[in-house]
């Protein structure tokens, strides 16, 4: 069964960035496509991008200039940085498997930007 | 971006009764549609994909259907642990973009 595991920094000041990995375990990471979606606090989901085994990359344009995603295949895992944070950054943040639907998520990690 | 809508944004039902949630995109996405249920404190679950596929271990009584611009998640006989919120998805292009979501509550 895989599994997705989020981990980094609960608390981020603003104009900082924020840092978050995703493990992946029960499965390799390659061959699938690896996606980053929040969700601020009481609101919808929005797509934050996903990157592919072989490190290619698509974003969100309404993030595009802030935002970057990494895959590590010796580590079976892959990460996100939002650059320049801001209060309306605040959400929990997924990690999730999959190019058009997303078959396998992430427990979500509450990133609070505060200063 | 597509945009997607989703009506109602919540409703009040009955165990035991069908309950139908659609979603509108703003532009054709043939059938790439996804539905997810989310509850309170966890992550979303894929329920169905591709507008009508239902994923592997999803109970029989959710089904999807449509294409184009208009689609439909139906549960047949609402169970207790159905009790969620229910979002769509389009895959037709990026950014990928969600409904802003169903909240089925207990009536």
């Amino acid at each position: 069964q895989v599994q997705l595991q989020e981990s980094g920094p609960g608390l981020v000041k603003p104009s900082e960035t924020l840092s978050l990995a995703c493990a992946v375990s029960g499965g390799s990471i390659n061959s699938y496509y690896w996606n980053w979606i929040r969700q601020p606090p009481g609101k919808g989901l929005e797509w934050i991008g996903n990157v592919y085994y072989s490190g290619s990359t698509n974003y969100n344009p309404s993030l595009k200039s802030r935002v970057a995603i990494s895959v590590d295949t010796s580590k079976n895992q892959f990460s996100l940085k939002l650059s320049s944070v801001t209060a309306a950054d605040t959400a929990v943040y997924y990690c999730a498997r999959g190019y058009n639907s997303f078959d396998y998520w992430g427990q979500g990690t509450l990133v609070t930007v505060s200063s | 971006d597509i945009q997607m809508t989703q009506s109602p944004s919540s409703l009040s039902a009955s165990v035991g009764d069908r309950v139908t949630i659609t979603c509108r995109a703003s532009q054709s996405i043939s059938n790439y549609l996804n539905w997810y249920q989310q509850k309170p404190g966890q992550a979303p679950k894929l329920l169905i994909y591709a507008a009508s596929s239902l994923q592997s271990g999803v109970p029989s009584r959710f089904s999807g259907s449509g294409s184009g611009t208009d689609f439909t998640l139906t549960i047949s006989s609402l169970q207790p642990e159905d009790f969620a919120t229910y979002y769509c998805q389009q895959s037709y292009s990026t950014p990928r973009t969600f409904g802003q979501g169903t909240k089925v509550e207990i009536k």
